[in-house]
């Protein structure tokens, strides 16, 4: 089991719903990060948060709002998404985002499958 | 160039082989590096990570790295079925706002019986 946890496991939604993905992690990391991953690709990162303050955003569309409530939690409001936007979305956490990850591998949770009809 | 280069395979093994995967990356500023495997329909599990020149083991698992060469592996010695996964190469990138780890698009190792 891993020590990240993500809400729901799988989610159907249709284009016009706002739904929103959780995020848990008690390990005292602080620092989380959103991925989107599509069948036989690698993780696309698309949002981190380093001290519950947004330190990168990949260019990520509007129609994804990331929250960082506190250090232990992360969400990931979803509104108006589109059929493409199907994909496993992976949260994840490490101790910290500094200058030098030395010893601050990703944790990642089991991920929310994620269709949108 | 891609940030992190690996052969998506399948790379084939029969039970008991070495299993040999290899990554190479572009940044050379990268320090930190980690293998994570991932089966079909989870999430990436990390088996290894090394920063520092040469090999680095743990239990059935070497991870090689030669900064020099920006060339980092993975062996896996006396290989299982249960080894059967896509392997992910990741790579730390200092962006100047924070490190991002950068994934290679993974090899899929088959370990047959």
């Amino acid at each position: 089991d891993t020590e990240v946890t993500q809400t729901p496991k799988h989610l159907v939604m249709g284009m016009t719903n706002k739904k929103s993905l959780k995020c848990e992690q008690h390990m005292g990391h602080r620092a989380m990060y959103w991925y989107k991953q599509k069948a036989k690709k690698p993780p696309e990162l698309m949002f981190v948060y380093s001290y519950e303050k947004l330190s990168i955003n990949e260019s990520v569309p509007s129609r994804f709002s990331p929250e960082c409530p506190n250090s232990s939690l992360l969400n990931l409001h979803l509104h108006a998404l589109q059929p493409e936007d199907s994909a496993l979305y992976l949260c994840a956490s490490s101790q910290d985002q500094g200058r030098s990850s030395y010893n601050s591998p990703l944790h990642f949770g089991n991920g929310t499958r994620l269709t949108v009809t | 160039q891609k940030e992190v280069e690996q052969n998506s395979g399948p790379l084939s093994v029969p039970e008991g082989a070495i299993a040999s995967l290899n990554c190479t990356y572009s940044d050379r500023g990268s320090q930190s590096f980690f293998w994570y495997r991932q089966y079909s329909g989870k999430s990436p599990e990390l088996i290894m990570s090394i920063y520092s020149n040469g090999d680095k083991e743990d239990g059935r698992f070497t991870a090689q790295l030669n900064k020099a060469s920006q060339y980092v592996s993975l062996l896996i010695r006396d290989s299982q079925p249960s080894d059967s996964a896509t392997y992910l190469c990741a790579v730390d990138i200092d962006t100047g706002g924070g490190n991002k780890l950068t994934f290679g698009t993974g090899t899929q190792l088959k370990v047959e019986l």
